[in-house]
């Protein structure tokens, strides 16, 4: 199976920071990625799929790159409501998973 | 709109079995993968199965292989999750989520229903 690593696991910011996380695939899943927010006590929302696609109403302040094992999510400049718990998710084979998640929070 | 609603959890002994249900609405049920994530308490997400939208494809993470079912009708818009031979660890939120379409992830979620799995 197709193993996630996320790094860091938490990650200490300020508001207007940019933000870089980064997940690892141990195997080549092309551009099947997807990343997730979730905010204590709330339901995962879909940020990005297909590595780089914004999904539907996400600010632009997000984006996501990569190909292959390598993948990042960058917060081009870090709001007060973007301190939260960030997921990628390989969709690529028939086993799917999810990293361990980097927490986000206030420095 | 999309909506999702999960139900089934509760308290279980270990060995024990319990169904999950999850009832949609809002959306054409019969063309999307479905999915199950769970989340352990304080813990990360792990995806636990999924299935086609026509129910003929199903894949279960590793450790609920054998001990886990999924299942769909399409004709009631809804999924199912049959758990048995529950362990502690297996206590957690469990999830439902659609998978928006052959290149989308899990674009929409339920609220969740929690198993607990206590003697």
């Amino acid at each position: 199976d197709i193993r996630m690593t996320q790094s860091p696991s938490t990650l200490s910011a300020s508001v207007g920071d940019r933000v870089t996380i980064t997940c690892r695939a141990s195997q080549n899943i092309t551009s099947w990625l997807a990343w997730y927010q979730q905010k204590p006590g709330k339901v995962p929302t879909l940020l990005i799929y297909k590595a780089s696609i914004l999904e539907s109403g996400v600010p632009s302040r997000f984006s996501g790159s990569g190909f292959g094992t390598e993948f990042t999510l960058t917060i081009s400049s870090l709001q007060p409501d973007d301190f939260a718990s960030y997921y990628c998710q390989q969709y690529n084979s028939f086993s799917w998973a999810f990293g361990q998640g980097t927490k986000v929070e206030i420095k | 709109q999309v909506l999702l609603v999960e139900s089934g959890g509760g308290l279980v002994k270990p060995g024990g079995s319990l169904r999950l249900s999850c009832a949609a609405s809002g959306f054409t049920f019969s063309e999307h993968y479905m999915s199950w994530i769970r989340q352990a308490p304080g813990k990360g997400l792990e995806w636990v199965s999924y299935t086609s939208s026509g129910g003929v494809t199903k894949y279960y993470t590793d450790s609920v292989k054998g001990r886990f079912s999924i299942s769909r009708d399409n004709a009631k818009n809804s999924l199912y999750l049959q758990m048995n031979s529950l362990r502690a660890e297996d206590t957690a939120i469990y999830y439902c989520a659609r998978k928006g379409g052959f290149t989308h992830g899990l674009d929409h979620w339920g609220q969740g229903t929690l198993v607990t799995v206590s003697s």
